[in-house]
């Protein structure tokens, strides 16, 4: 079975061009998430997803971050327009919620951001 | 917001030697999770233990609970130089926060 997918793996932008991750998650997967990851820093969560609805997107950057889970399956997580304190690794999640409370996540491999 | 801190930042050992880390929470949980992360990779899950367990072994792993005390701790015995690689604690009900890590280092 096929993990939890990202792309691009690398991207390389200027400041102030727009950029967009994709994420596909493990399929079944009702949750899904964003985090963002610094050097040396564990992950802080963006935005969480249950099936299509965002129930928690209280640490997203709101004016210049926006996310969207159409039909429940892939999401795309998008900057415009991106600084160069957006430069980080962001990474997907994906897992399957149980009796009301978080399993186990599978993460994708990131996708890495510099900004310059 | 729940989060996970680990202590120590940063470990080094020595390869066939036993790495102990720790991780304190704040408020009330369901379960707590470990978790690896290799050099530019995605995290990878190791053990969950559960807020009704108090110990918990999946192979030279070791996870202890102390709800009272709202700390975990992890052990890997017998380390090797593959174990190389940080290390996360996560907490949380409907979602997952993650502390800074501790980045293990194991010498051959």
């Amino acid at each position: 079975e096929a993990g939890v997918v990202q792309s691009p793996r690398y991207k390389i932008i200027e400041k102030k061009q727009p950029v967009a991750f994709w994420c596909n998650p493990i399929s079944g997967h009702n949750t899904l998430y964003w985090y963002r990851q610094n050097l040396g820093q564990g992950p802080e969560l963006l935005i969480r997803y249950e099936n299509e609805e965002a129930v928690d997107d209280s640490q997203l950057p709101k004016d210049r971050f926006s996310a969207e889970r159409l039909k429940g399956v892939d999401s795309t997580l998008k900057i415009q327009p991106a600084e160069l304190g957006d430069s980080a690794v962001y990474l997907c999640a994906s897992s399957l919620a149980q009796g009301g409370s978080t399993g186990e996540l599978f993460f994708g491999e990131g996708s890495r951001l510099t900004v310059l | 917001s729940q989060q996970g801190e680990e202590d120590p930042q940063a470990l080094s050992i020595q390869e066939g030697e036993n790495a102990t880390m720790n991780c304190s929470y704040k408020t009330s949980i369901n379960n707590l999770q470990w978790y690896r992360q290799n050099s530019g990779r995605g995290l990878v899950h190791l053990i969950l233990i559960r807020s009704n367990e108090r110990e918990k072994h999946s192979g030279r792993l070791r996870v202890t609970l102390d709800t009272s005390k709202k700390s975990s701790s992890l052990l890997i015995t017998a380390s090797r130089a593959a174990d190389t690689a940080s290390y996360f604690c996560a907490t949380g009900i409907h979602d997952m926060r993650f502390g800074a890590g501790t980045r293990l280092t194991v010498k051959p």
